[in-house]
């Protein structure tokens, strides 16, 4: 089955600064690749997501990049605010029976 | 519009017992899926169901069954809990099922302690 390796575990930036979250897959056949935030006590909220056929989508200060050869898609957030604080998690899919597969999560810290 | 909604918000069981968690689609939604959420870690796909029959099943023990009602609303149910079975259980909802690659909403989750 698929499994997917999110990097790094927790990140600390300062407030308007860029991070940038990393994962791999490893099914070739994954298609779909979506980014959830996740507050404290509450359920994961799809902030973005691309396909296979795409290599870059960006949504205001969100960006998510695709290498389908380097089996690897990131995360970047521009101009970080202290609401951006929160747990992300990479996910992949082949859009088969297995749902999604999802990374370990990044606890994302603003520093004001 | 209301998003996907989940009860009980918390909940107490002891081992041996039996839990019932429901969930709500977003309106016009089709698809339930169920995901397990242990501390520290990603969510875990359990079951799919679109158009109430079970399109996808994830590495659970049978011990795990949920089914979709004719107004796509859903019921998990476990079996003789374990310890282990303790974490927040997710369900989410999209127009249509994984197959296909329809975005999934989650609700906010049930919150499951097994002593």
């Amino acid at each position: 089955g698929e499994n997917v390796e999110q990097h790094p575990s927790t990140l600390s930036v300062q407030e308007g600064d860029s991070a940038v979250i990393k994962c791999t897959y490893s099914d070739s056949a994954s298609n779909y690749f979506p980014w959830y935030k996740q507050e404290l006590g509450k359920g994961p909220q799809l902030i973005i997501d691309i396909r296979s056929n795409v290599g870059e989508k960006k949504d205001q200060r969100i960006a998510v990049t695709l290498n389908k050869t380097a089996k690897h898609f990131s995360l970047h957030i521009t101009e970080t605010q202290p609401e951006d604080s929160a747990v992300y998690f990479c996910a992949a899919s082949s859009g088969g029976a297995d749902g999604l597969t999802f990374g370990k999560g990044t606890h994302l810290i603003i520093q004001p | 519009d209301a998003g996907v909604t989940q009860s009980p918000t918390h909940l107490i069981k002891t081992r041996g017992q039996h839990v019932t968690l429901r969930c709500s689609p977003i309106s016009g939604h089709k698809s339930v899926s169920w995901y397990q959420q242990v501390l520290g870690q990603g969510p875990q796909f359990i079951f799919q169901y679109y158009e109430k029959e079970e399109r996808g099943r994830g590495n659970f023990p049978d011990r795990f069954s949920a089914r979709q009602f004719p107004n796509y609303s859903s019921e998990l149910n476990v079996n003789a809990l374990l310890l282990g079975d303790s974490a927040l259980y997710l369900c989410a909802s999209s127009l249509r099922g994984v197959q296909g690659n329809s975005p999934l909403h989650f609700g906010n989750g049930t919150r499951l302690t097994v002593t």
